[in-house]
């Protein structure tokens, strides 16, 4: 098994331009999150995902930010304009969705907007 | 809604024992995770606790008491390579998995 897989792995832009960010969940997993980790704020949810369907954006920061999800083996978590306080690393996890079925991270996108 | 604390940062020796804490407040729990993330990489999978108890891996365990809303995390012979933070998650019925804010465990030798 692959893992979750993300790409970039390092995305370095300046501020106003689009940034998009990929994720591939594991195969049979059908919860998708995606989320944001800085030292001042640690690891934030963003917005998750089940069987394709956005279903708690609440932790999305303004409308800057976007999520899709057009099928089960694909997400983009998109930014724009993009902004200097958006540098962070932004992790996708995906799981089957039962009660003792762990996260699994992607190894991260470590973003910088200059 | 949800409310996951944890000690910000601990220290301990190489060889020794320590225990982590996370306490927390959810609506609907469904199960309480456990987490290791060294420094520049993703986070992994510890453990999960759904019962009251320990469960123990290895040089790690871990307990719950639901009624508490109390969790932790014991490490034993701990090595330098634990060095790293450890972080709990309570995901609800909803499976929002929020994360704690993670403990910053350092060994010394």
């Amino acid at each position: 098994d692959a893992g979750v897989i993300q790409s970039p792995r390092h995305e370095v832009t300046e501020m106003g331009q689009e940034v998009t960010l990929r994720c591939k969940p594991i195969s049979g997993h059908n919860s998708l999150f995606w989320y944001r980790q800085t030292m001042m704020r640690g690891l934030e949810l963003l917005i998750y995902f089940n069987n394709n369907v956005p279903i708690d954006d609440s932790g999305m920061p303004e409308d800057r930010f976007s999520a899709k999800m057009p099928n089960a083996s694909f997400s983009t978590l998109k930014i724009q304009p993009s902004e200097p306080r958006d540098s962070a690393v932004y992790f996708c996890a995906s799981r089957y969705d039962a009660g003792n079925s762990p996260l699994h991270f992607g190894n991260g996108t470590r973003l910088t907007v200059t | 809604g949800q409310n996951i604390d944890q000690p910000t940062e601990m220290t301990a020796t190489e060889g020794a024992i320590v225990q982590i804490n996370c306490t927390y407040q959810t609506s609907g729990f469904n199960g309480l995770f456990w987490y290791q993330q060294h420094a520049g990489e993703a986070p992994t999978f510890l453990s999960y606790n759904v019962l009251d108890g320990l469960e123990e891996k290895g040089r790690f365990s871990s307990f719950l008491s639901r009624s508490k809303g109390y969790s932790y995390l014991l490490l034993k012979e701990l090595q330098m390579k634990d060095s790293a933070s450890y972080l709990c998650a309570a995901p609800t019925y909803g499976q929002n998995f929020v994360f704690g804010p993670g403990t910053r465990l350092s060994v010394l030798p």
